[in-house]
């Protein structure tokens, strides 16, 4: 089984922290991503990697930096977290294009 | 046009009910097709992939009309545990995935 890995189920950070979530695949996966959920607004593209070192913006990438120097781990950083940015953070990873993505447990993060 | 729309629901069943939901996008050019199911607070897990043939997997069945731009997917024999949100992803191109905001389903006894 694919097993994806967040490292917090629970994060609360305050007002401009720099804020770090980290997401682990085993399975050699090349594309990685990261999505946030909000009620009402469903599942929306945050930032994805389809190899080491490469990245691409998604349809929300403001406020947000990624970072994938190795393989099986992606890196979502809030750069100066903002109160808007409270939301349900998730990662998936696929083995390629056209295969189905698998997702973490997701990062419950709210921002105080 | 909205890329990929769903009905939001509810879709209220009894149990043993059959339902189905469609999912509708806008690329002709989409490529992939999944269904993914969503429990409340939970991440979304895959379903089923969806083929141009269609195919089945148990009381499911998924099928895929490219002229008329939509999925659908058929539970037969509704179960409480089917209860849960329902996502449609369609994909086209490298880095284009773009999910549905998902059909809730409550199935009661």
């Amino acid at each position: 089984d694919v097993k994806v890995t967040q490292s917090s189920r629970y994060l609360v950070k305050r007002t401009g922290e720099k804020v770090f979530l980290e997401c682990v695949q085993d399975m050699d996966h090349e594309n990685m991503f990261w999505y946030r959920q909000d009620p009402g607004l469903g599942l929306r593209l945050i930032y994805f990697s389809y190899d080491v070192k490469m990245k691409e913006k998604g349809d929300i990438p403001e406020g947000y930096s990624v970072s994938r120097e190795k393989k099986e781990r992606f890196s979502l950083i809030l750069e100066s977290a903002s109160t808007n940015q409270t939301s349900m953070y998730l990662c998936a990873s696929r083995v390629v294009r056209d295969q189905p993505q698998h997702f973490g447990d997701g990062t419950r993060l709210s921002i105080l | 046009r909205k890329e990929v729309e769903q009905d939001p629901g509810p879709f209220n069943v009894p149990e043993g009910a059959t339902v189905a939901f469609n999912c509708t996008y806008s690329n002709s050019a989409s490529q992939s097709f999944f269904w993914y199911r969503q429990d409340c607070r939970k991440e979304p897990k895959l379903l089923m992939s969806v083929y141009s043939s269609g195919n089945e997997d148990g009381r499911f069945t998924a099928q895929l009309n490219r002229a008329s731009q939509y999925i659908s997917l058929l539970i037969r024999d509704s179960k409480l545990s089917d209860s849960a949100t329902y996502l449609c992803v369609v994909t086209s191109g490298y880095s284009t995935l773009t999910f549905g905001k998902g059909t809730m389903l409550l199935v009661s006894p």
